[in-house]
């Protein structure tokens, strides 16, 4: 089983919509847990770190749910800027701690 | 200012040859790491260095040899390189690398064609 599974879509909605997707992890002991953003041939950056209570950064909601183990995000009134690859990422301690990551989940907004 | 910088940012380079790909990083943080991302897109951890120590080494080939000559620069050299070593290798650094998992900032990439 991977470390970190999400759906890879893609997920083709137009402007304005909202759109949501999950994760799940295997490590039930990881601790920490992100939305990394991934244009096109460019490098990762990270979109929001994932609290417990779940959190919000402008149009972007994250939530986590420790006893099914998947993380979600969601983004309301989608922008065109937003067409982005969104990559699930989660602490794993195996010796030491590293983060493993999801092949991504690809979001297109067309006009 | 550049906070993690690659170089270079494209290799094309044949089938046996050695390379190395160069990463500084100027944001003061004790932890580096390197990446490979695959065609399949996976992002996956090679190496980790903490202060200029070793603290990840994942089950890489041998012929991959990091070097930290000190805690802002880890280089990375391959020798004898193969047709699957052909993907994109991300440089990234952290404040923090052991026991709890910071943000990670990733360099822009180095795009790895062997033919």
């Amino acid at each position: 089983r991977k470390e970190v599974e999400q759906d890879p879509g893609p997920f083709n909605v137009p402007e304005g919509a909202t759109v949501a997707f999950n994760c799940t992890y295997s490590n039930s002991a990881s601790q920490s847990f992100f939305w990394y953003r991934q244009d096109c041939r460019k490098e990762p950056k990270l979109l929001m770190s994932v609290y417990s209570s779940g959190n919000e950064d402008g149009r972007f909601t994250a939530q986590l749910n420790r006893a099914s183990q998947y993380i979600s995000l969601l983004i309301r009134d989608s922008k065109l800027s937003d067409s982005a690859t969104y990559l699930c990422v989660v602490n794993i301690r195996n010796g030491d701690y590293k983060l493993s990551f999801g092949a991504g989940t690809t979001v297109t907004v067309r006009a | 200012d550049t906070a993690v910088s690659q170089t270079p940012k494209y290799l094309v380079t044949q089938m046996g040859n050695d390379k190395s790909i160069k990463c500084e990083q100027n944001l003061g943080h004790d932890t580096m790491y390197w990446y490979k991302q695959d065609s399949k897109k996976f992002l996956k951890i090679m190496f980790s260095y903490n202060n200029k120590e070793l603290i990840i080494n994942e089950t890489v080939p041998n012929r991959f040899s990091p070097k930290s000559p000190d805690k802002a620069h880890l280089n990375l050299h391959i020798n004898s390189l193969e047709l699957g070593d052909s993907a994109v290798y991300f440089c990234a650094s952290s404040p923090r690398g052991t026991g709890v998992s910071y943000e990670q900032y990733f360099g822009p990439g180095t795009r790895l064609t062997v033919t």
